[in-house]
């Protein structure tokens, strides 16, 4: 079965650091870009990041260009989002999506809460 | 940046009506549109791609139309399961982005 599950997010001080993860399994995770897409609480959804299947070419949001990171463990089919400085309004859940353009599985999301 | 704007932004409608979301983009997208649908707590389910090109397992009575900048997802003959919020995406350049969500709800 095709699935992805993202782990590690928690309450964060603004300013501070976390990084999530994503496991994937069922599809070989290595020839496949894959993305992140967050929603905040009551709110529509916001593409974040993006790194590209066989280039590893990053790409990012406006909204956290600078101060979020994407990269992927091919050993591990896991997919990461190192995200610093982070602020009130990163607080959202942030989902792992699989495919380049159009994001055609899911993870479950895990939520982010930064705040004092 | 590209934006697309969506319309409506709520929906009110029975079972067993048509209904018809729009989404709009700031500049020429070929096509690269795609629409999800999310219900609450879960996440987004990919509906169609490429405009018009139905996800294996959506049902047929989902369908979509658009060239340009203006794009159209019909529902035909809705069901008590299609009763949730509707997100256009656009994937033209690399900075991919979403509408603003229409969420469809029961009369």
């Amino acid at each position: 079965e095709v699935q992805l599950l993202e782990s590690g997010g928690g309450l964060v001080q603004p300013g501070g650091s976390l990084r999530i993860s994503c496991a994937a399994s069922g599809f070989t995770f290595s020839s496949n870009a894959m993305n992140w897409v967050r929603q905040a609480p009551g709110k529509g959804l916001e593409w974040v990041s993006s790194i590209s299947g066989n280039s590893g070419g990053t790409y990012y949001a406006d909204s956290v260009q600078g101060r979020f990171t994407i990269s992927r463990d091919k050993s591990k089919n896991t997919l990461y989002l190192q995200m610093n400085s982070l602020r009130v309004e990163d607080t959202a859940v942030y989902y792992c999506a699989r495919n380049w353009g159009t994001f055609d599985i899911w993870g479950q999301g895990t939520m982010v809460t930064v705040s004092s | 940046a590209i934006q697309l704007t969506q319309s409506p932004s709520s929906l009110s409608a029975s079972v067993g009506d048509r209904v018809t979301i729009t989404c709009r983009a700031s500049q020429g997208i070929s096509s690269a549109l795609a629409w999800y649908q999310q219900k609450p707590g879960k996440a987004p389910k990919l509906l169609i791609y490429d405009v018009s090109t139905l996800e294996s397992g959506v049902p047929s009575r989902f369908s979509g139309s658009g060239s340009g900048t203006d794009f159209t997802l019909t529902i035909t003959s809705l069901q008590p399961e299609d009763f949730a919020t509707y997100y256009c995406q656009q994937f033209n350049s690399y900075l991919f982005s979403f509408g603003q969500g229409t969420k469809l709800e029961i009369k």
